[in-house]
């Protein structure tokens, strides 16, 4: 079965600290992509990538930026957090061609204090 | 551009009664239809998907759905839910225009009355 991973599923942070939150996926996939998450908006994409080092803006990417040095591992980082950045993030990743579903993470709940 | 609406924000049903989820999409061309659920918690796991050929599509735990083209839907269907099918359920549809993500409904919260 595919697996992906997600460093913590619960983390608490003070505004202004910088987070890390970062996800591993174990079959190889050419595609990770990073999701918050918030009550009736379903899933917005915040970055994806595509190759390693490779990275490209979602929908909501302010705030944010990514790393992907590895094939396996996409981090995503929170410069200076802020409480607008309190939410479910969750990790996907997939394999290149039409016909793959995504592959979701547990998840990470993040407050920001 | 691509969206996904989900016009029931929550549903009840008792146990053993059957569920409709509705899903609606705007795309240009033939699309990549999904459903997933997400428990308490938990991340989102595929129930089923939808790529070409019979417009009905089975997927795990007793779920199916139907595409149809002529109303831009894909909604969700089970015969008889059970307690463990309290969820939310989200409709995704696809490729975007980056070619490689999804697009994804608001979802539906579902609560199973016993």
């Amino acid at each position: 079965d595919v697996k992906v991973t997600q460093s913590s599923r619960y983390l608490v942070k003070r505004t202004g600290e910088k987070v890390f939150l970062e996800c591993v996926q174990d079959m190889d996939h050419e595609n990770m992509f990073w999701y918050r998450q918030d009550p009736g908006l379903g899933l917005r994409l915040i970055y994806f990538s595509y190759d390693v080092k490779m990275k490209e803006k979602g929908d909501i990417p302010e705030g944010y930026s990514v790393s992907r040095e590895k094939k396996e591992r996409f981090s995503l980082i929170l410069e200076s957090a802020s409480t607008n950045q309190t939410s479910m993030y969750l990790c996907a990743s997939r394999p290149s061609g039409g016909y793959n579903e995504q592959f979701f993470g547990p998840g990470t709940r993040l407050t920001v204090l | 551009a691509q969206s996904v609406t989900q016009p029931d924000i929550h549903i009840t049903v008792s146990e053993g009664a059957s569920l409709e989820l509705r899903c609606n999409y705007s795309y240009g061309a033939t699309p990549y239809l999904f459903w997933y659920v997400q428990s308490p918690g938990q991340g989102l796991q595929l129930l089923l998907k939808y790529f070409s050929g019979d417009t009905l599509v089975q997927g795990i735990k007793g779920f199916e759905a139907e595409f149809k083209r002529s109303q831009s839907s894909f909604n969700l269907r089970k015969p008889s839910v059970h307690w463990s099918d309290a969820a939310e359920y989200f409709c995704a549809v696809g490729p975007d225009n980056y070619g490689q993500n999804f697009v994804f409904g608001p979802g539906t919260r579902l609560s199973v009355l016993p």
